[in-house]
């Protein structure tokens, strides 16, 4: 079955705190991993996209994934205001017109 | 820069009425999908729409709901007797089949749809 567990939050830091989201997963068929954005009443917005296991950077965004654990993360160095938002994982098995699977996504606030 | 746009924002409407979503998605792109978030669940995968027909469904996307791509720009959702659990926010969605990830899916802002 299909199924992306992640801590819903909500998560509160101090502005410049290090966050990190995370996600499980079941299905090691999932090979395309994904964090989205999705500040209030707005749609989500991709920030991160990674293939299969291994780190990828993105300015203050780190993305992790571990498939032999089927765990994801997504860190953020030097938090900010207007980070504040709901972060979303999502995974896909493979490439193509192949619909997400998203995770329940986590609320986080960073405190000025 | 181009981006998805849904209309409308927001749609209030009775039990059992017919209601349209609509979306333009970005115009180079190929494949579409709507998808619905109910409020504090996740986003679910609803339809997916490619070269005018159905690519995939999920068991949500029962006989009530309909998608449909009436002219070159827009692409519709049609739910036919709406029930109270279809209130949720409606989210439209489209891939570049020419870009950096054949996978990146841009999202529109959504529909919140709420059934009285």
């Amino acid at each position: 079955q299909k199924e992306v567990e992640q801590d819903p939050g909500p998560l509160s830091v101090p502005e410049g705190a290090i966050v990190s989201l995370n996600c499980t997963y079941s299905n090691s068929a999932f090979q395309y991993f994904m964090w989205y954005r999705q500040y209030s009443r707005k749609g989500p917005e991709l920030l991160m996209y990674t293939y299969s296991s291994g780190n990828k950077e993105d300015g203050r965004f780190t993305a992790q994934v571990d498939k032999s654990s089927k765990y994801i993360s997504l860190f953020i160095r030097d938090s900010q205001p207007s980070d504040s938002a709901t972060y979303l994982c999502a995974m896909i098995e493979y490439e193509g017109n192949t619909p997400l699977v998203f995770g329940k996504g986590t609320r986080l606030s960073v405190i000025a | 820069e181009p981006e998805v746009t849904q209309t409308p924002s927001h749609q209030v409407t009775q039990m059992g009425q017919e209601v349209i979503l609509r979306c333009v998605p970005i115009s180079n792109h190929l494949y579409f999908y709507w998808y619905r978030q109910i409020l504090g669940q996740k986003v679910e995968f609803l339809v997916s729409f490619y070269n005018n027909e159905i690519s995939e469904k999920s068991e949500i996307f029962d006989d009530q709901f309909s998608v449909e791509r009436p002219d070159g720009s827009n692409f519709t959702l049609k739910i036919r007797s709406t029930k109270l659990e279809d209130s949720a926010m409606y989210f439209c969605a489209s891939i570049d089949p020419a870009g950096a990830s054949t996978d990146t899916q841009y999202f529109g802002p959504g529909t919140r749809l709420t059934v009285l």
